[in-house]
């Protein structure tokens, strides 16, 4: 079955370490996107990339850093820098081409204690 | 301003009712247009694509006015599944970048 895949579902990790989250999609999708949801409020982008070796910034990249060294996978770290890093990370990709639909994972719950 | 603006919620009809959904977007450059539904703590998922034409799938009917920047969602014979957040997506720019508004949320009552 083709899908975006995130991976842990829950992750908990005390203040000041590093976490990566795992994105990884086999639908042959050029753009690839990390979002972070806080408690009702709406999806904020952190980085983008549109192809292979190649991302952009999205509003709130402060904290946070991203690789894209394959098609399927785009990793988002969380350092120690970001100061509220507890949130629900979301991961989605889409084609390259304008008027297509982003397909989302199914998110990491990331809680720092 | 936030590059993309919608309603605040939450909106609070009985089944059957119709609502209807804003949206503005502040930059001319955007290029497409979507709505997404999202249940609590779940994935976005695709409600449907807009167009400068209008579109329609059964009960929902979006629309796109480039000249005003505005999109709209309107639901009709509200279900009590239809209770979820629905959130407004614009494409622009080079980088395909997908900006979200902060969502309006829905809740049907019997």
């Amino acid at each position: 079955d083709g899908g975006i895949t995130q991976s842990p579902k829950y992750l908990f990790r005390k203040e000041g370490q590093n976490v990566t989250l795992s994105c990884e999609q086999n639908l042959n999708h050029d753009a690839m996107y990390w979002y972070r949801q806080d408690p009702g409020q709406g999806l904020r982008l952190i980085y983008y990339s549109q192809i292979v070796n190649d991302f952009q910034k999205g509003d709130i990249a402060e904290g946070y850093s991203v690789s894209r060294e394959k098609k399927e996978s785009f990793p988002l770290t969380v350092t120690s820098a970001q100061k509220n890093p507890t949130a629900f990370y979301l991961c989605a990709s889409k084609p390259g081409q304008m008027n297509t639909e982003a397909f989302f994972g199914q998110g990491t719950r990331l809680t720092v204690v | 301003r936030k590059e993309v603006e919608q309603d605040p919620g939450p909106f609070n009809v009985p089944e059957g009712a119709t609502v209807a959904f804003n949206c503005t977007y502040s930059n001319s450059a955007s290029q497409s247009f979507f709505w997404y539904r999202q249940d609590c703590r779940k994935e976005p998922k695709l409600l449907m694509s807009v167009y400068s034409s209008g579109n329609e799938d059964g009960r929902f009917t979006a629309q796109l006015n480039r000249a005003s920047q505005y999109i709209s969602l309107l639901i009709r014979d509200s279900k009590l599944s239809d209770s979820a957040t629905y959130l407004c997506v614009v494409t622009r720019g080079g980088y395909n970048k997908l900006i979200f508004g902060a969502g309006t949320r829905l809740a049907v009552h019997p």
